[in-house]
């Protein structure tokens, strides 16, 4: 299988505070973890990659100061949001990838956000 | 960067009909997944498919790499068969996955 948890499910805070979500991969080890951001009726839009042990390389527009990522082991890796305000309210999810010789990728349940 | 394009954008059928969804690509790929997003926001992997035909149940796809395309056929559609199905495709060894606008399907009982 390829079981992936993420938690907290959904988070509601107030406007600057930090929020941070785990996600970690049950049964396999991920080398590669990417996070997603999905705004209401979108696509997902990839916010960065990181890989076990190395600093995260953020998409374009990501602020990497505000969206900090951490991929400490090979089977979890966290995102906090920083001083959080209304407009980063989105369902965060996060995409583990296989240490195989694929490259498929498989899911997180995903985090919803929601800045008061 | 290589461009998805996804259509029907949505679909409206009823219980028992069959269908087909479609993923064109611009560029070679080495990943392609086809993903049901559930309601409740889970994505769901359907396949991992960058060449040839796969089926698992009700559901198969066939992925013309040649001709940049990929096709999700879904038979006899259920009630729970809604929800959005994405496309994702990646070009290269550790390429990210750059996914489609995805489809709504709506199955009417």
């Amino acid at each position: 299988g390829a079981v992936v948890s993420q938690h907290p499910s959904w988070v509601i805070c107030k406007s600057g505070t930090s929020v941070k979500i785990e996600c970690r991969s049950l049964d396999f080890q991920a080398t590669t973890m990417f996070w997603y951001r999905q705004f209401p009726k979108q696509s997902l839009m990839l916010m960065a990659t990181s890989n076990e042990g190395s600093k995260a390389t953020y998409e374009q527009g990501v602020e990497k100061d505000k969206f900090l990522i951490n991929h400490a082991s090979l089977t979890l890796s966290t995102l906090t949001v920083t001083s959080a305000h209304p407009e980063d309210s989105s369902f965060y999810i996060c995409s583990p990838r296989r240490a195989s010789s694929y490259n498929e990728q498989f899911f997180g349940p995903g985090t919803r956000l929601t800045v008061l | 960067g290589i461009q998805v394009e996804q259509s029907p954008p949505d679909l409206i059928l009823q219980e028992g009909a069959n269908s087909t969804l479609r993923c064109n690509f611009s560029d070679s790929v080495n990943n392609l997944q086809w993903f049901h997003q559930n309601p409740w926001g889970q994505l769901i992997n359907l396949f991992y498919i960058p060449s040839g035909t796969k089926q698992n149940g009700r559901l198969s796809a066939t992925t013309v790499a040649t001709e940049r395309y990929s096709l999700l056929y879904i038979s006899s559609s259920q009630t729970t068969d809604s929800g959005v199905y994405f496309c994702a495709v990646s070009t290269g060894a550790n390429s990210k996955l750059t996914f489609g606008k995805g489809i709504t399907l709506s199955v009417r009982p």
